[in-house]
C-alpha cells in the first residue's frame, strides 16, 4: 500500500531553520513529482512547492529563497528544507505525490501524508 | 495569482439529497496543453485531504459513482447525488494549471 509519512514539525523560533521529512513507501519518490502543501484554519490550503522527477523545482513566492524541496532516491524520502522561518509559516504540512498514471501525468497530488505541525514562535 | 472561489461556504444537506458546490476561477484553466486541471478533494476533520475528482470530471479511484463533476473555463461544479453520512466535512477545489497552485476557501457540507 502507498503510504506517505511525514516527519520533523516542532516549535521553531522566529528566524530558526528546521527540515521536513516524508518517508514514502509502496512507490518510489524519484518516479514522482511530489508536493508539500500547507493548512493553516485562517489560510486554508496552500500549495508550497514542486519538486518534478527531472529534479525540476516551483515554489510559492512566500518561501521563494527561504524553503528548498529535495529527495533522497537511496532512503525514498522527500525533504523541505525551512529556513529564516516566520510566525505565517506555521501551518500543518502535508506531503502529497503527484497523480501519474503510466501513460500520463496530471496536475494534481493523489495520495497525502498525515501532516506534521510546525508552530513558529518565540 | 489564479483566485479560487467557492460557493456556498456551508452547505447544510439531508441524508439522501443532492449536494452541489460552486467554483470559480479569476482566469481561465485551460492550460497551454490544451488540459484543464481543476480537481476536487475532500477533507475529514483529523484528516488529511483526498483526491475525488480530477481534470474537471475524472473521478478517482474508488471515489462513489455518486460524486461527479463538470464545468469548463472559469466556471465549475461538483455535485453529490444522494448525500450519505460519510460525505460530511470539507470540500475543496484546486486548480493546477498554473503555478502557484491555488485552492478554494473550502465549502463545509453537514447533515441537517
Amino acid at each position: 500500500e502507498d503510504q506517505l509519512v511525514e516527519t520533523g514539525g516542532g516549535l521553531i523560533q522566529p528566524g530558526g531553520s528546521l527540515r521536513l521529512s516524508c518517508a514514502a513507501s509502496g512507490f518510489a519518490v524519484s518516479n514522482n513529482y511530489m508536493i508539500w502543501v500547507r493548512q493553516t484554519p485562517e489560510k486554508g490550503l496552500e500549495w508550497v512547492s514542486v519538486i518534478y522527477p527531472d529534479g525540476s523545482t516551483y515554489y510559492l513566492d512566500s518561501v521563494k529563497g527561504r524553503f528548498t524541496i529535495s529527495r533522497d532516491n537511496s532512503r525514498n524520502t522527500l525533504y523541505l528544507q525551512m529556513n529564516s522561518l516566520r510566525a505565517e509559516d506555521t501551518a500543518v504540512y502535508y506531503c502529497a505525490r503527484g497523480h501519474c498514471t503510466p501513460t500520463f501525468c496530471y496536475n494534481n497530488p493523489d495520495y497525502w501524508g498525515q501532516g506534521t505541525l510546525l508552530t513558529v514562535s518565540s | 495569482d489564479i483566485v479560487m472561489t467557492q460557493t456556498p461556504l456551508s452547505s447544510p444537506v439531508t441524508l439522501g439529497q443532492p449536494a452541489s458546490i460552486s467554483c470559480r476561477s479569476s482566469q481561465s484553466l485551460v492550460h497551454d496543453d490544451g488540459h484543464t486541471y481543476l480537481s476536487w478533494l475532500h477533507q475529514r476533520p483529523g484528516q488529511p485531504p483526498r483526491l475525488l475528482i480530477y481534470k474537471i470530471s475524472n473521478r478517482f479511484s474508488g471515489v462513489p459513482d455518486r460524486f461527479s463533476g463538470s464545468g469548463a473555463g472559469t466556471d465549475f461544479t461538483l455535485k453529490i447525488s444522494r448525500v450519505e453520512a460519510d460525505d460530511v466535512g470539507v470540500y475543496y477545489c484546486l486548480q493546477a494549471t498554473q503555478f502557484p497552485w491555488t485552492f478554494g476557501q473550502g465549502t463545509k457540507v453537514e447533515i441537517k
